[in-house]
């Protein structure tokens, strides 16, 4: 079984910093998805960013980017230049690749709720 | 855009009740999703559904049942509420096939069972 590990409940950031959320994975599988979804207040969650295990670039969607390591099963995600609009919970997710089929079940973390101070 | 809509934002029961939870997509995706998101725990699966009338219990089936009778629609329905399911209860719907595939989410339902 998988399990996915957030150990920051809670994170704040000044307006136009930069801020890293931290994931952590715990897995057997050696070919994998993961992912960041953000839960703004009472809105949808939402896609961030994800990255496929296989693949060593870093993923990156504007002022979103991710330090995946496979060696160490870690997962981060680094705002930059943060926005208010930015303020939500951020979930990290994952799932495995299964041969290239799969149900989409996805394994969550606990999240971190982000605030960002203008 | 994808959509996913929930009946209720907010709903209020009595343990013991019958409760039905309703998600409708219109993407046309064949796989669905019912999560309750509790604080300190995440989103958990609760059921899930890979085609009409097919479904597979997550990892926090008890007390819970589904139906899907349409492609686009799938139900939660709490047998008998109880105040340990009070929550907030997320459906979501993505393409089946594709391991990589965003899950779209609706905006939740907050259930109070009392």
């Amino acid at each position: 079984a998988q399990t996915v590990t957030q150990s920051q409940p809670e994170m704040s950031v000044q307006e136009a910093e930069t801020v890293t959320l931290s994931c952590t994975y715990d897995t057997s599988e050696n070919n994998y998805y993961l992912f960041w979804y953000k839960q703004p207040p009472s809105r949808q969650m939402i896609l961030v960013i994800r990255q496929e295990a296989y693949k060593q670039q870093n993923a990156t969607e504007n002022r979103f980017s991710v330090n995946f390591q496979k060696a160490a099963k870690s997962f981060s995600l680094k705002i930059s230049d943060s926005q208010l609009g930015d303020t939500a919970m951020y979930f990290c997710a994952f799932i495995p690749h299964a041969g290239g089929t799969s149900y989409g079940k996805l394994t969550f973390g606990q999240g971190t709720i982000l605030t960002v101070h203008p | 855009d994808v959509k996913v809509t929930q009946s209720s934002r907010y709903l209020v029961k009595r343990t013991g009740e019958k409760v039905f939870l309703e998600c409708v997509q219109d993407m046309d995706h064949e796989n669905m999703f019912w999560y309750r998101q509790d604080p300190g725990l995440g989103l958990r699966l609760i059921y899930f559904s890979y085609d009409v009338k097919m479904k597979e219990k997550g990892d926090i089936p008890e007390g819970y049942s589904v139906s899907r009778e349409k492609k686009e629609r799938f139900s939660l329905i709490l047998e008998s509420a109880s105040t340990n399911q009070t929550s907030m209860y997320l459906c979501a719907s993505s393409l089946v096939g594709l391991a990589g595939a965003e899950q779209y989410f609706g905006p939740g339902t907050r259930l109070t069972v009392t």
